[in-house]
C-alpha cells in the first residue's frame, strides 16, 4: 500500500535554531500534502496544505513565516520551524491524499515530536 | 473550527469482550467521514471512508455506522483483543479534515 516516510521521528534543538521535517511519499505520487499540529491531548490541527510547485496554503493563525513549507516535487514535502521557541514544542505530522479528492482515506507518515530546550 | 467530538476519551476492554464509541460532528453540509486508526510509534491507518447516511462499513471484528442526518457515527469492536489497542479518530470531510481528538481504546488480557 501508499506509504509516506517522515523524518526525524523526533528531534531536540535549541532555542533560536531551526528544524526541518521531511515527509516523502514513497510509492505514489503526492501533489498535495498536509501538515497538522497535535497538542497533548488535542485533536490534530491542520497547520497547512502543500501544493507541488506551488505556495503553501496556510490555515489561520499559523505564521507562514515561522513554519515554511516546500513541496519541490511530487514525493517530497519539507516543513521548517524557523528559529524555534519552546512553545514550538509539539508533534508534526504529516499526510497526502492518494487521489479522488476528499472521498478516499488519507495515508499518513509516523509524525515528528519536536522539543526545543 | 469545526466541532468533531469523540468520547469517551479512552476505555479499557477485557480481552473477549465487545466495546463501542461515539464520534459527532456537524450535520449540516456533509461529504464524509473518516475513521483512523493510530498505535503508537506508528502512523495513522485509514479504517473506513464513509459517505452516505446509513453507512455500515465493516473490517474484520471492526465496524461503524453513520447518521448523517444527526450528526454521528459510531464505531464498534466486537470480541476486543490486545492488538485492538489503538486510539481511534474520526474525521469529518469538507476541504481539510477536521478530527476529533480520539477515544484511546485498551484491551486487557
Amino acid at each position: 500500500g501508499a506509504v509516506v516516510s517522515q523524518h526525524p521521528s523526533r528531534v531536540i534543538c535549541k532555542s533560536g535554531t531551526s528544524v526541518k521535517i521531511e515527509c516523502r511519499s514513497l510509492d505514489f505520487q503526492a501533489t498535495t500534502m498536509f501538515w497538522y499540529r497535535q497538542f497533548p491531548k488535542q485533536s490534530l490541527m491542520l497547520m497547512a496544505t502543500s501544493n507541488e510547485g506551488s505556495k503553501a496554503t496556510y490555515e489561520q493563525g499559523v505564521e507562514k513565516d515561522k513554519f515554511l513549507i516546500n513541496h519541490a516535487s511530487l514525493t517530497l514535502s519539507t516543513l521548517t520551524v524557523t528559529s524555534a521557541h519552546p512553545e514550538d514544542s509539539s508533534f508534526y505530522i504529516c499526510s497526502a491524499s492518494l487521489g479522488g479528492g476528499s472521498g478516499y482515506g488519507y495515508t499518513f507518515g509516523s509524525g515528528t515530536r519536536l522539543t526545543v530546550v | 473550527i469545526l466541532n468533531v467530538e469523540q468520547s469517551p476519551q479512552s476505555l479499557h476492554v477485557q480481552e473477549g469482550d465487545s466495546t463501542n464509541f461515539t464520534c459527532s460532528f456537524p450535520s449540516s453540509n456533509f461529504y464524509a467521514l473518516h475513521w483512523y486508526r493510530w498505535e503508537t510509534a506508528k502512523s495513522p491507518e485509514a479504517l473506513f471512508v464513509m459517505t452516505l447516511n446509513g453507512d455500515e462499513k465493516k473490517k474484520g471484528r471492526i465496524s461503524a455506522t453513520l447518521n448523517t442526518k444527526e450528526g454521528y457515527s459510531y464505531l464498534y469492536i466486537k470480541g476486543s483483543q490486545p492488538e485492538d489497542s489503538a486510539t481511534y479518530l474520526c474525521a469529518f470531510v469538507d476541504y481539510k479534515l477536521s478530527f476529533g481528538a480520539g477515544t484511546t481504546v485498551t484491551v486487557r488480557a
